[in-house]
């Protein structure tokens, strides 16, 4: 039962261009929703992170779009650098976040070229 | 400051033989968690502590994992008997209720994981 999912497993993007990662979700509990980064033999690191109360949250080049009525959330990157290439995860977590427990997706690898 | 801190970072094993793997929290954090990535499920949360309490190990996949955490700077994951489907890589990450606010989803800290191949 994936209550977080990524159905692509990867996306390819010119340098310059716009990427967009999508993450689908089933549980209208969740109301907070992250993104991870994650190069190859490293750790995942936090990215972006939006509340259920907005609908959009932006930090330089990236932005992640929430559409609550879809179950749908976006992570956008503009403009795509060769060092954006990695996996990224979309996660999401409940009300009172059952104590910092995340639910990730599959992951999406990106690949930006030059 | 030491992130979180993973060992072995790679652990090649033959199926029957026990696994055990080691995690260093940051100091401070009182959240602990273990995740297991495949390419299937992505990252899957096989169990979490809080205090050094275990809250949740609904996704431990079988009696064949066992997890501890016998003080607050050093937890283990445990795998015995071994099996080739447990070959991913495992995560440990820590998070803190106090500075990221665990109401708010709270940011996790992941360590570099430590890869397990189960031939």
């Amino acid at each position: 039962d994936q209550q977080v999912k990524q159905n692509s497993p990867s996306l390819s993007v010119q340098e310059g261009r716009i990427s967009i990662l999508n993450c689908d979700y089933t549980n209208s509990m969740f109301d907070y929703f992250l993104w991870y980064k994650k190069y190859p033999a490293e750790g995942p690191t936090f990215l972006i992170s939006i509340s259920s109360i907005k609908d959009k949250n932006e930090d330089g080049r990236f932005t992640v779009f929430l559409n609550k009525s879809a179950k749908h959330l976006s992570l956008h990157i503009v403009p795509s650098q060769p060092g954006d290439s990695a996996v990224y995860f979309c996660a999401a977590s409940y009300v009172y976040n059952q104590g910092g427990k995340l639910i990730f997706g599959q992951g999406t690898e990106l690949s930006v070229k030059p | 400051d030491a992130g979180v801190i993973q060992s072995p970072r790679h652990e090649v094993t033959e199926m029957g033989q026990e696994v055990t793997l080691r995690c260093k929290p940051i100091s401070g954090h009182d959240y602990l968690f273990w995740y297991r990535q495949t390419m299937m499920r992505g990252l899957e949360l096989l169990i979490y502590f809080n205090n050094n309490v275990p809250i949740d190990d609904s996704g431990m996949p079988e009696d064949r994992f066992s997890a501890k955490m016998p003080n607050a700077s050093f937890s283990t994951l445990k795998i015995q008997p071994s099996e080739p489907r447990d070959s991913a890589v495992y995560f440990c990450a820590s998070s803190s209720s106090g500075t990221s606010g665990v109401t708010m989803g709270g940011e996790l800290f992941f360590g570099e994981g430590s890869r397990l191949t189960v031939l």
